[in-house]
């Protein structure tokens, strides 16, 4: 089966770096995003990897291992609206999206 | 409208009743798509659509059926609602489907059948 695998909960302080990995196994791979969600809204778009390497997006970063099925999202500078839920999706060979359940990312002062 | 609205924002249905979760786009995508979301599950695809005229099934299709009579709407009907289909639904689109292109979301729709 198709599998995506996050930690269910992290927390980190205001000011400092966490990083969120993702790992997955997929019928195909046609791409990686993530996403974030605040609590009671929609999904909103943060990164896209295809290739392996790092993608680097002002504060967020986002890496890609396709061989070892690994992704892993990088936030410097918390904070305190970052806190929310980040989602880790996978575009399978069908060109649909596979997505894992979610890491809450709880800021503390 | 700006981006993608969906309605109701919440509905509570008595068990058996025909319910239509409403979803319009104004950026032309073609791509669009219906999800469910709850608690300790990731996001699970019930239905798609690549371009006006045609639909796919997803991960969980039973029990939810959909039309895509325009580029624009995208309505989701539950024939005779379960409360297991008690979730918050959400609407997305996307200019293609596949590839780079993000889904973007709509708020969602909180579904609670009784």
């Amino acid at each position: 089966g198709q599998n995506i695998d996050q930690p269910t909960e992290m927390t980190a302080t205001e000011g400092a770096i966490v990083q969120i990995n993702c790992t997955y196994q997929t019928s195909g791979f046609n791409g990686l995003f993530w996403y974030q969600q605040h609590a009671g809204e929609a999904p909103t778009f943060l990164a896209y990897n295809v290739l392996d390497g790092l993608e680097e997006k002002g504060r967020f970063s986002s890496f890609l291992s396709r061989s070892k099925g690994y992704s892993y999202l990088l936030l410097k500078e918390l904070q305190m609206k970052d806190s929310a839920s980040y989602l880790c999706a996978v575009m399978d060979s069908n060109y649909q999206l596979i997505w894992g359940a979610g890491t809450k990312l709880i800021i503390k002062p | 409208i700006a981006g993608i609205t969906q309605a109701p924002t919440s509905q509570i249905l008595a068990a058996g009743r025909r319910m239509t979760l409403r979803c319009t786009q104004d950026m032309r995508h073609n791509a669009m798509y219906w999800y469910r979301q709850d608690l300790g599950l990731g996001l699970r695809l019930i239905h798609y659509s690549n371009t006006a005229g045609t639909t796919g099934k997803g991960e969980v299709p039973d029990g939810y059926s959909v039309s895509r009579a325009n580029t624009d709407d995208f309505p989701l009907t539950l024939a005779s609602a379960v409360p297991s289909q008690t979730s918050v639904y959400f609407c997305a689109s996307s200019d293609s489907g596949g590839g780079r292109n993000e889904q973007f979301f709509g708020p969602g729709t909180r579904l609670t059948v009784l």
